[in-house]
């Protein structure tokens, strides 16, 4: 049973439009991630938050922007999708304790495209 | 920066053949964990390390933490098809808030 959970599953979406990828955790999990990943390739990590109102770009450049307005939620956002969006993307969350990340949860992914 | 390297980076086995596969790392890790990851889904922990020399099973998978604190494997037996993925090692260390992955294991199952 999934804690953490990620809509849509699928979207294809045209050029230049807006979107959000939801993301969403029940485990009270104080650090949430994105990653982009393509298919059968590694992941890479995009953004990150450490809680609250922290958010921090990830080590491969993206032109999303994300929020954390509540521990639960991380959305992600595409003012103006483009082709070179197309991608899966996966939502992770952990919890630190002491100096260690412990629980570390992926939701099922969204996989876009971009036309 | 710290380099994760996972090897084989393919594998192509028999069912029922053991399968082996292992990272190193660069640094010293306070954690290995081990994913896999289904076609279309997101990677599922399989097993998480957290000392030095430890060694765990999980079912027909075993998973060590080496002495050195810089490499792990990850062993599966009589593999069956739906051992089918790509396999990742990660650790989420001292000092860091993210997860570091390596570039996967992609496993493939003949029947």
């Amino acid at each position: 049973e999934a804690d953490i959970y990620q809509t849509p599953r699928y979207l294809v979406i045209g050029t230049g439009k807006k979107i959000t990828l939801e993301c969403s955790q029940t485990m009270g999990h104080d650090k949430m991630y994105w990653y982009q990943q393509d298919p059968g390739m590694e992941l890479h990590l995009i953004h990150y938050s450490y809680g609250v109102n922290s958010t921090e770009k990830g080590d491969l450049s993206s032109e999303s922007t994300v929020s954390r307005i509540r521990t639960e939620h991380f959305p992600l956002t595409l003012e103006s999708a483009r082709p070179s969006h197309t991608s899966q993307y996966l939502c992770a969350s952990s919890i630190r304790q002491g100096p260690l990340n412990y629980g570390y949860t992926f939701g099922s992914g969204t996989r876009l495209t971009v036309v | 920066g710290q380099q994760l390297n996972q090897s084989p980076q393919s594998m192509f086995i028999q069912e029922g053949e053991d399968v082996s596969m292992n990272c190193t790392s660069s640094s010293i890790f306070n954690t290995w964990l081990w994913y896999k990851q289904d076609p279309g889904e997101g990677p599922v922990l399989l097993i998480a390390l957290y000392k030095a020399g430890e060694l765990t099973s999980n079912g027909r998978l075993t998973a060590q933490f080496g002495i050195t604190r810089k490499d792990s494997f990850l062993n599966i037996s009589a593999s069956i098809p739906s051992d089918v993925g790509i396999y990742f090692c990660g650790d989420s260390g001292a000092g860091s808030y993210q997860l570091t992955f390596g570039k996967g294991t992609k496993l493939s199952v003949i029947p």
